[in-house]
């Protein structure tokens, strides 16, 4: 069975704390991405990483970097946490585009709370 | 501006009671239509990927078509454990952006 885990399900957190958020895959895909949700809005993409050591800033990246130095492993970060960044963040892996269908797998989900 | 609007935002059916939810999409260019299931506090569940315009694909209870402005998810039958929010994303041509709406909350009751 494919798999992208999360390293945690739930996080509660104080604001100007650093925070990390882990995402792994087993998949061998190149693609991996960081959306969070939010109630009536959706998912938003954070950031985008289509191979190690890259990445593309998405729709809300102000407040969060990201690290990708294995192919199977991508990591959000939040520097100095803040309230308004409580949410669900989700993790997603896909193939290169050119060779698959486009099809994006999730893990379960980290529900972080800040104070 | 891309955009993709899901309609209706909460549905409740009776066990039985077929229905459809609609994703209205309005984007630059398609490379695929997807359909999600997530489950609370879970990530989504992938269901289907549509192509082109008259394309369908069914799985189960669900079947999903596609047309150049909007796609359906048809529920034919539903069980209490077709309750789940359903989502809808685009994926634009060229790019790895994939636009969501913001999802249909099914509720099936026995």
């Amino acid at each position: 069975d494919v798999k992208v885990t999360q390293s945690s399900r739930y996080l509660v957190k104080r604001t100007g704390e650093k925070v990390f958020l882990e995402c792994v895959q087993d998949m061998d895909h190149e693609n991996m991405f960081w959306y969070r949700q939010d109630p009536g809005l959706g998912l938003r993409l954070i950031y985008f990483s289509y191979d190690v050591k890259m990445k593309e800033k998405g729709d809300i990246p102000e407040g969060y970097s990201v690290s990708r130095e294995k192919k199977e492993r991508f990591s959000l970060i939040l520097e100095s946490a803040s309230t308004n960044q409580t949410s669900m963040y989700l993790c997603a892996s896909s193939h290169r585009l050119a060779s698959n269908t486009g099809e994006l797998f999730f893990g379960e989900g980290s529900r972080l709370t800040v104070l | 501006e891309d955009q993709v609007t899901q309609s209706p935002e909460a549905l409740r059916l009776q066990e039985g009671e077929s229905s459809s939810l609609n994703c209205s999409y309005t984007v630059s260019g398609l490379r695929g239509l997807f359909w999600y299931r997530q489950d609370p506090g879970k990530g989504p569940e992938f269901l289907f990927t549509l192509y082109s315009a008259g394309e369908e694909k069914e799985k189960e209870r669900l079947k999903a078509t596609l047309t150049k402005k909007e796609s359906f998810l048809h529920i034919t039958a539903p069980k209490p454990e077709d309750s789940a929010t359903y989502l809808c994303a685009v994926l634009l041509s060229g790019t790895y952006k994939y636009i969501f709406g913001t999802g249909t909350r099914l509720k099936v009751l026995a």
